[in-house]
């Protein structure tokens, strides 16, 4: 597609539960990142995917939280029993490669509220 | 590890006046530094970046930044605001250790009044 695609764009939830985020990135981008921001705050690093690999998993909080991207495109967050302090907007990027010198594109995230 | 400062969470401004949003990193190895806008639901757009050479950078919309390495800074500039860059600006860095995750400050929200 022409940008990074993230959806749900809102998501509302009952503390406890599980969520997916989805994010589709532009086609061709080898390399996939997802930050979370929360409110008030800059975005922080959660993990980079290089291909299906995760490469650096280091910024992923707790065990509660994993991601994945089987095929090397759409990668999906997946948050088990999520609670109140998880709310924030996730957001993804995609570049063609792994570093920064070729600069990286962000989607308009997802919006997650846990009630 | 590296770690961003933005002095200034909100800076108003009237319109076609200049404005300066003021950032210092910490690092201890060489870095790469970044200013992204935010407009109001729209995801992060990239406004310049500084990788190496010279050390003032021309971005989009009239923006630019000037890397002082003594002072460890990275402040952004436009000479002329308009009403549509009312945004939240983020500045970020990556050194050469981890030079595909950025670390963000927690942003400077510019209010443009006519």
């Amino acid at each position: 597609g022409a940008g990074v695609s993230q959806t749900p764009s809102n998501k509302v939830t009952e503390k406890g539960k599980y969520v997916e985020l989805r994010c589709d990135p532009i086609s061709g981008h080898t390399a996939l990142y997802w930050y979370r921001q929360s409110l008030g705050q800059g975005p922080e690093f959660l993990i980079y995917f290089q291909g299906t690999g995760a490469a650096d998993d280091s910024g992923l909080p707790n065990d509660r939280f994993f991601a994945v991207r089987p095929e090397g495109s759409v990668s999906t967050l997946k948050i088990q029993r999520t609670e109140r302090g998880d709310s924030a907007v996730y957001l993804c990027a995609s570049a063609t490669e792994g570093t920064l010198q070729d600069g990286y594109t962000f989607g308009s995230g997802t919006r997650l509220t846990v009630v | 590890a590296q770690s961003v400062t933005q002095l200034d969470s909100q800076v108003p401004v009237f319109e076609e006046a200049p404005v300066e949003l003021r950032c210092n990193y910490s690092s201890s190895v060489s870095v790469y530094l970044f200013w992204y806008v935010q407009y109001p639901n729209q995801g992060l757009q990239l406004l310049l970046k500084y990788l190496s050479g010279s050390t003032l950078v021309k971005g989009i919309n009239g923006f630019e930044a000037e890397f002082n390495k003594s002072q460890t800074s990275f402040h952004l500039r436009k000479p002329s605001v308009h009403i549509s860059d009312t945004a939240e600006y983020f500045c970020a860095v990556s050194d050469e250790n981890d030079d595909y995750k950025l670390s963000f400050g927690a942003g400077t929200t510019v209010t443009v009044r006519a």
